[in-house]
């Protein structure tokens, strides 16, 4: 089983729907983050939290946003996807306390498409 | 503005010599670089890191080289092999407490 978990894999949605991207960790790191990859421009952060009570801005945060229900568990949100949203989502973790300190464990992804 | 650069999108090597990936950054706070690996349909997965107190640092095949004066660091793969063939992303953080930015990336292609 993974240790960084993404759901849903695949998504397609319209235009104006509301979505929510889950990801759910079992490495017992304290921080968590979301990026998105898009063909030519790499890997942007949208948010990451060091803790449960922490929430930060990333580079490209507008149109989203995120809930850090417990330490294990981080949820994007696209209030109302618009269609340069399609991208490829990954969840990363890393820990602050580890050996590893600075090192992001990445989920598998999840593609969304707005149509 | 991009604050992690990596100018080359791809990068064709014959199996067995050395590849050079080499990524440029603006921000003088940034003292923590990674190199991260993607293989398609996978997440990227941590490769080798350097802080600024060093300018090299060594795991394996791999390298990683860098020039604060210059802003510069690069990744060295000796020898080349097919399994090498992803995409390669360079990070950077201003410390261990900081956000991870990345590069677009370069994609390495090995040839036979």
């Amino acid at each position: 089983d993974a240790d960084v978990t993404q759901t849903p894999r695949n998504r397609i949605t319209k235009t104006g729907k509301r979505i929510m991207l889950e990801c759910s960790q079992t490495k017992g790191h304290d921080r968590m983050y979301w990026y998105r990859q898009d063909p030519g421009l790499g890997l942007r952060l949208i948010y990451y939290s060091f803790d449960v009570k922490d929430i930060n801005k990333g580079e490209i945060s507008d149109g989203y946003s995120v809930s850090r229900q417990a330490q294990a568990k981080f949820s994007l949100s696209l209030e109302s996807a618009i269609p340069n949203q399609t991208a490829l989502y990954f969840c990363a973790t890393s820990d602050s306390q580890g050996l590893d300190t600075g090192e992001l464990f990445f989920g598998e992804g999840s593609r969304l498409t707005v149509l | 503005d991009q604050q992690v650069k990596q100018n080359s999108p791809s990068l064709s090597v014959q199996e067995g010599r050395i590849s050079i990936l080499n990524c440029d950054y603006t921000n003088s706070m940034f003292d923590y670089f990674l190199w991260y690996k993607k293989y398609p349909a996978e997440g990227p997965t941590f490769l080798i890191s350097i802080s600024s107190i060093k300018d090299k640092n060594e795991d394996g095949r791999f390298t990683v080289f860098l020039n604060k004066s210059a802003k510069h660091l690069s990744l060295h793969i000796v020898p080349s092999q097919p399994g090498d063939s992803a995409v390669y992303f360079c990070a950077a953080s201003a410390g261990r407490d900081d956000k991870i930015i990345f590069g677009k990336g370069t994609r390495l292609h090995i040839l036979p």
